[in-house]
């Protein structure tokens, strides 16, 4: 079954400690994503990748990094320097934006709920 | 100004009726737009992509572009209670990403 998969579930982090978030997906999409939304809110784009070895930040990129070493794979970890970092974290996928029509669709994983202790 | 905007809701309408779900944009040169469904605790799953003027149907859904006035909405027909859910409205933002609407909160009551 092709998808993406996020893990894990639910993750509890204490002050002053690194995480990181899986997220693989085996759709052969180019450009993956890490979102941020917070209850009652839409999603803000922490980081984006449209190439292996290559990813830029987004509207929120401070206190988190990412890595794009394979194509399949878009780990995200939140660091202590991210002051508020309880939220529900989303992983997408697309073929790479701006094709003929514009930008495509993304799809997303199941989440990561984090929980700052 | 936000660059994609909902009106904010909640939205609550009976079942059966149609649900009318609206968005506004700022980028006049925006030709993609996606409509997000999240259902409480769960992530967005893609309803509707809409790349033209005009509109698009699919089934009890149908999503209209209307790049003069800059807005794209969302109607539901036949609403049903599993449809209770919310809707995120997707478009072109800055750095040509893909940015989310704040989400509309749509309640179908049976």
């Amino acid at each position: 079954d092709g998808g993406i998969t996020q893990s894990p579930k639910y993750l509890f982090r204490k002050e002053g400690q690194n995480v990181t978030l899986s997220c693989e997906q085996n759709l052969n999409h180019d450009a993956m994503y890490w979102y941020r939304q917070d209850p009652g809110q839409g999603l803000r784009l922490i980081y984006y990748s449209q190439i292996v070895n290559d990813f830029q930040k987004g509207d929120i990129a401070e206190g988190y990094s990412v890595s794009r070493e394979k194509k399949e794979s878009f780990p995200l970890t939140v660091t202590s320097a991210q002051k508020n970092p309880t939220a529900f974290y989303l992983c997408a996928s697309s073929f790479r934006p701006y094709r003929d029509r514009g930008l495509v669709e993304q799809f997303f994983g199941p989440g990561t709920r984090l929980t700052v202790l | 100004q936000k660059e994609v905007e909902q009106n904010s809701g909640p939205l609550s309408v009976p079942e059966g009726a149609i649900a009318s779900l609206n968005c506004t944009y700022s980028d006049r040169v925006s030709q993609s737009f996606f409509w997000y469904r999240q259902y409480s605790g769960k992530s967005p799953e893609l309803i509707m992509s809409i790349y033209s003027n005009g509109d698009k149907e699919d089934g009890r859904f149908t999503a209209q572009l209307n790049k003069a006035s800059q807005y794209v909405s969302l109607l539901i027909r036949d609403s049903q209670p599993s449809d209770s859910a919310t809707y995120l409205c997707a478009g072109p933002g800055s750095a040509r990403q893909l940015t989310f609407g704040s989400g509309t909160q749509l309640t179908v009551l049976p």
